[in-house]
């Protein structure tokens, strides 16, 4: 099983910050990882996939970063319809896992 | 436009049964694999089950091992998981989720969930 340590856990800002989440895996994954976003009471949503590509139709504020046990998620300009918790999750292995997530609020 | 609806949840005693169902359209459903995605109500996301497009490769979770059992009809663009001997702990919400492709098996569609709760 591939362990994976998401961090912070939770994060305030204020519109227009620049924010980075981490996340880091027990072992290397190469470029397998994808970043989602979650509204309350909605389904997850992917962002980036293959750690830095965007999904089609997300902002270009949104970027991935990192390969092998070592990936960051930032939010270049943080808009008000992007606070929302944030998951990472690996595809290099089954049982697929995700990290625990990360909660970005209004300071 | 990819549509996945989940239906079938509801409450359910503990070690009872239940039968979640997914309807796909808007895309060739036999070319796809499909996942089922769970969680618990204010917790994070847990990847439950894989089933592949022609169902020759199924993956389980361990904590769903030997009581879940992922399956789909390629002729009906529908995806499926029977749950059985249902613990406390099986109450989330439960997504069916399209993987991308091959060479890039992440979730780019989900359903909007259906809720399980196990409660005596």
């Amino acid at each position: 099983v591939i362990w994976m340590t998401q961090s912070p856990s939770l994060l305030s800002a204020s519109t227009g910050d620049r924010v980075t989440i981490s996340c880091r895996m027990s072992q290397g994954i190469s470029s397998y990882l994808a970043w989602y976003q979650q509204k309350p009471g909605k389904a997850p949503e992917l962002l980036i996939y293959a750690a830095s590509t965007l999904q089609s139709g997300v902002p270009s504020r949104f970027s991935g970063s990192g390969s092998g046990t070592d990936f960051t998620l930032t939010i270049s300009c943080l808009q008000s319809e992007d606070f929302a918790t944030y998951y990472c999750q690996q595809y290099y292995s089954f049982p697929r896992t995700f990290g625990q997530g990360t909660k970005v609020e209004i300071k | 436009e990819v549509q996945l609806v989940e239906s079938g949840g509801g409450l359910v005693k503990p070690g009872g049964s239940l039968r979640l169902s997914c309807a796909a359209s808007g895309f060739t459903f036999s070319s796809y694999s499909m996942n089922w995605v769970r969680q618990a109500p204010g917790k994070g996301l847990e990847w439950v089950s894989s089933i592949s497009s022609s169902s020759s490769y199924i993956y389980y979770a361990d904590s769903v091992k030997g009581r879940f059992t992922i399956s789909r009809d390629n002729a009906k663009n529908s995806l499926y998981l029977q749950m059985n001997s249902l613990r406390a702990e099986d109450t989330a919400v439960y997504y069916c989720a399209r993987v991308m492709s091959y060479s890039t098996p992440t979730f780019d569609y989900w359903g909007q969930g259906t809720l399980v709760t196990v409660s005596s």
